[in-house]
């Protein structure tokens, strides 16, 4: 059973960049036709979909956030990462990892979420 | 993007109860659709995609209909561990989008 975790500061100041990593256990990040990505949640917004990453390399953002976003994966450790950069107190929120089945599709498999702050 | 909107935001109901949770599409999804149950803390399960088809595992009293821009969720008998936040997400387009959210209560 594929198990996906967060890690990475709770508390980001405005302006800085907001950087997660999520670690997969139980399964191979390089799988072929595999996808991984980042959900957010917050009171204003709900559940958000804000990137996603392919085996192969290949992102999909949403566009709402595509010039501060950057999903990576470092298959090394089987993980990936996200970076938010020019955080504001908008980007408040719990940040979830994910496996989907598709790139902005259904989310079988998730983190367990990790709040992250963005406060002075 | 597709907007989702659930009604009803939120729904009192007892152990045993029929429940639905309706989740209105701003264009049509086809069958490409899918629900959720959250609890406080948790991150989201998933229950049913392509509108109906059930996830393993999960019970038989859950069941979801619709296409086009209207979907149901229906709890046939309301258990007490299905009082959580249910939410709908559309993957018909390039971006998923969910909706706003149903919190089932006790009554």
């Amino acid at each position: 059973q594929l198990q996906l975790q967060e890690s990475g500061p709770g508390l980001v100041k405005p302006s800085e960049t907001l950087s997660l990593t999520c670690t997969v256990s139980g399964g191979s990040i390089s799988s072929s036709s595999s996808y991984w990505g980042w959900i957010r949640q917050s009171p204003g917004k709900g559940l958000e979909w804000i990137g996603s990453i392919y085996y192969s390399g290949s992102t999909y953002y949403n566009p709402s956030l595509k010039s501060r976003v950057t999903v990576s994966v470092d298959r090394s450790k089987n993980q990936f990462s996200l970076k938010l950069s020019s955080v504001t107190a908008a980007d408040t929120a719990v940040y979830y990892c994910a496996s989907p089945r598709a790139i902005f599709g259904v989310v079988p498999f998730w983190g367990q979420g990790t709040m992250v702050t963005v406060s002075s | 993007d597709i907007q989702m909107t659930q009604s009803p935001s939120t729904l009192s109901a007892s152990v045993g109860d029929r429940v639905t949770i309706t989740c209105r599409a701003s264009q049509s999804t086809s069958s490409w659709l899918a629900w959720y149950q959250q609890k406080p803390g948790k991150a989201p399960k998933l229950l049913i995609h392509k509108a109906s088809s059930l996830e393993s595992g999960v019970p038989s009293r859950f069941s979801g209909s619709g296409s086009g821009t209207e979907f149901t969720l229906t709890i046939s008998s309301l258990q007490p561990d299905d009082f959580a936040t249910y939410y709908c997400q559309q993957y018909n387009s390039l971006l998923g989008t969910f909706g706003q959210g149903t919190k089932v209560e006790i009554k």
